[in-house]
């Protein structure tokens, strides 16, 4: 069966301080990747998907994440974050022949001044 | 467009008492979810539905049933409110086949006293 393991709850940094966010998953198959985020008191927004291609996928508002399929990663990197990227970071694999989405603990993303 | 649509917002449920969450969209997806989320333990997911007709459970689906008589909508019923399922309950939709993106509720916060 998939699962997804964010190890950071919470990650504080400064403003303008890059930032990754961690996520590693398992799965026998095939699988497909994707990173949430949640504002306060809101549903969840796509960030980015990988589906298929290059490892390197592009997101919203500046985010990037890469796929390792080795590692079994799917880490979220920021070069520069602002203080309006303070909120909650889930990691999601979807697995190849299924429809079920499968969500991490999350992490939660603070950014100080 | 209204995309998903849950309601109630709020409830506070005593022991014992039944309810229906609704989900509804209007974006004639085919794949629609429903989620809790606790604090620190990321979404869950309860029940997905992958057409009319068709349902299957999720990772926590005990205490909880649902129906898709439609596309547009998916309801989650608790028949025996238990403390153990305060939380707050997301709904989430997608197109499914190569448009993978979930589109999320804004959610139901269910007390249960």
């Amino acid at each position: 069966a998939q699962s997804v393991t964010q190890l950071d709850s919470q990650v504080p940094v400064f403003e303008e301080a890059p930032v990754e966010l961690r996520c590693n998953y398992s799965s026998s198959v095939s699988v497909y990747l994707f990173w949430y985020v949640q504002y306060p008191n809101q549903g969840l927004q796509l960030l980015l998907k990988y589906l298929s291609g290059s490892t390197l996928v592009k997101g919203i508002n500046g985010f990037e994440a890469e796929f390792n399929k080795s590692q079994t990663s799917f880490h979220l990197r920021k070069p520069s974050v602002h203080i309006s990227d303070t909120a909650e970071y889930f990691c999601a694999v979807r697995t190849s022949g299924t429809y079920k989405y499968i969500f991490g603990t999350g992490t939660r993303l603070k950014v100080l001044a | 467009n209204a995309g998903v649509t849950q309601t109630p917002k709020f409830r506070i449920l005593k022991i014992g008492q039944s309810m229906t969450l609704q989900c509804t969209q209007d974006m004639n997806h085919n794949y629609m979810y429903w989620y809790r989320q606790d604090p620190g333990m990321g979404l869950k997911l309860i029940y997905y539905s992958v057409g009319a007709g068709i349902t299957d459970k999720g990772e926590v689906p005990n205490g909880y049933n649902v129906s898709r008589s439609t596309t547009e909508d998916f309801p989650l019923r608790l028949e025996l409110a238990a403390p153990s399922q305060t939380s707050v309950y997301f709904c989430a939709s997608s197109y499914g086949s190569d448009n993978e993106k979930l589109f999320f509720g804004s959610g139901t916060q269910l007390s249960v006293l």
